[in-house]
Parts: structure tokens; sequence; C-alpha cells
């Protein structure tokens, strides 16, 4: 089936450690995108790439890094930079063409006490 | 600049009920609009889309959704509510400028449906 796969569901870590959130994507989607969704707010953009080796930052990209060394891949690293990193992450993916649509994976939760 | 607004944060009605989602934008080219759901923990699933023709459009779950260009509106619409259909209801626009492909989301309006 294709998709977008995002792991793990939860993601617990202690606060001043870094973590990496995967996500990976066998649609052929050249372009990805990582959203950070907290409750009240909709979604907001942290990252996002149109094409590999290559990525932008969005709305709120301070204490993020990602890479897209392949198609089918673009981690999020969250660093101790983030002042309040407890939340809900969306990674989806676009064929990238105009007003194409995004297709979305089912998210990770991640808790830094 | 660009701006999705859905007005109603929070919406109740009971099922069997018809139900009218709003949703503006604030948008100076040809907008190209979607509207998602979502439930609890999960991640987001398009219920339809709409690029030209048309301005009615037919989606997933007996959903449609009306285009309006002079009200700048994209209301999504269901005739007869299920308790299914309880979750979170995102309308967005596709920001299409030179290379820039994204999308500008609204904060969504949460249904609750009661029995």
């Amino acid at each position: 089936d294709g998709g977008i796969t995002q792991s793990p569901k939860y993601l617990f870590r202690k606060e001043g450690q870094n973590v990496t959130l995967s996500c990976e994507q066998n649609l052929n989607h050249d372009a990805m995108y990582w959203y950070r969704q907290d409750p009240g707010q909709g979604l907001r953009l942290i990252y996002y790439s149109q094409i590999v080796n290559d990525f932008q930052k969005g709305d709120i990209a301070e204490g993020y890094s990602v890479s897209r060394e392949k198609k089918e891949s673009f981690p999020l690293t969250v660093t101790s930079a983030q002042k309040n990193p407890t939340a809900f992450y969306l990674c989806a993916s676009s064929p990238g063409t105009k007003g194409a649509e995004a297709f979305f994976g089912q998210g990770t939760r991640l808790t830094v006490v | 600049a660009q701006s999705v607004t859905q007005p109603d944060i929070h919406i109740t009605v009971s099922e069997g009920a018809s139900l009218e989602l709003r949703c503006n934008y604030s948008y100076g080219a040809t907008p190209y609009l979607f509207w998602y759901v979502q439930s609890p923990g999960q991640g987001l699933q398009l219920l339809l889309k709409y690029f030209s023709g048309d301005t009615l459009v037919q989606g997933i779950k007996g959903f449609e959704a009306e285009f309006k260009r002079s009200q700048s509106s994209f209301n999504l619409r269901k005739p007869s509510v299920h308790w299914s259909d309880a979750a979170e209801y995102f309308c967005a626009v596709a920001l299409n400028a030179g290379n820039n492909r994204k999308l500008i989301w609204g904060l969504g309006t949460s249904l609750a449906v009661n029995p």
C-alpha cells in the first residue's frame, strides 16, 4: 500500500535531549512537509522540502532541523533549543505540482518530561 | 497576506441534522481549496478539493462544498450528519508562488454530534 509512515506513534524524551521523528513515503512525491499541531492552533508549518537535498524553513522552524537525503525520507529532529517541544507532529507529502493536495501520516505525539 | 478563516471554533449538531462549516479565504490569485478531516490522534484525510469548473464539488463520506468567489468562501456541507462525523475539520488554500508550494490552513472547526 502506498502511503506515509511516521514512527514512532508515541515518543517520550527527557528535557534537553534531541529526538528525531521519522517520516517515510512511498508515493514518489517530490514535496514533503512537517507540521506541528497544538490544541486550538491548527497546523503550523515547521519545514518543507520540494526536492531532494533542499528544504526551507516554515513559520516555526526555530529549535528544529531536517534533512532530505532521499526522496522517500524527511526526518525531523527536535533539538534541545526548542522551548516547548511537547506536541503532535504531522508529516505530509505532495506531488509538488501546482495546487496538489497533501497526504498525511498518522502523526507522532512527542512528550518531553 | 494569504489567510484562511474558519469562524466557528466548535459546532454541535444532532445526528441526522444538516451541517454547514464555514471557510473564508484571502488570496489574490485563483484559489485551490481543500477540506480535510482529522479524527482524534490521527492524521488528516482529504474530503474534497476545488480547482476550477463546477463550483459545487462532491467529496467522500457524503460531503460537498460550494466555492463562491464573490464571498471568498468555500463552505462544507452535509445533508445528514452521522455520529462518526464527529472530528476536527480543516479548510486550506494552496499557495502557488513561483516554486513555493504549500498550504495555508485555517485553525479548524471541532464538530460534536449528539445522538
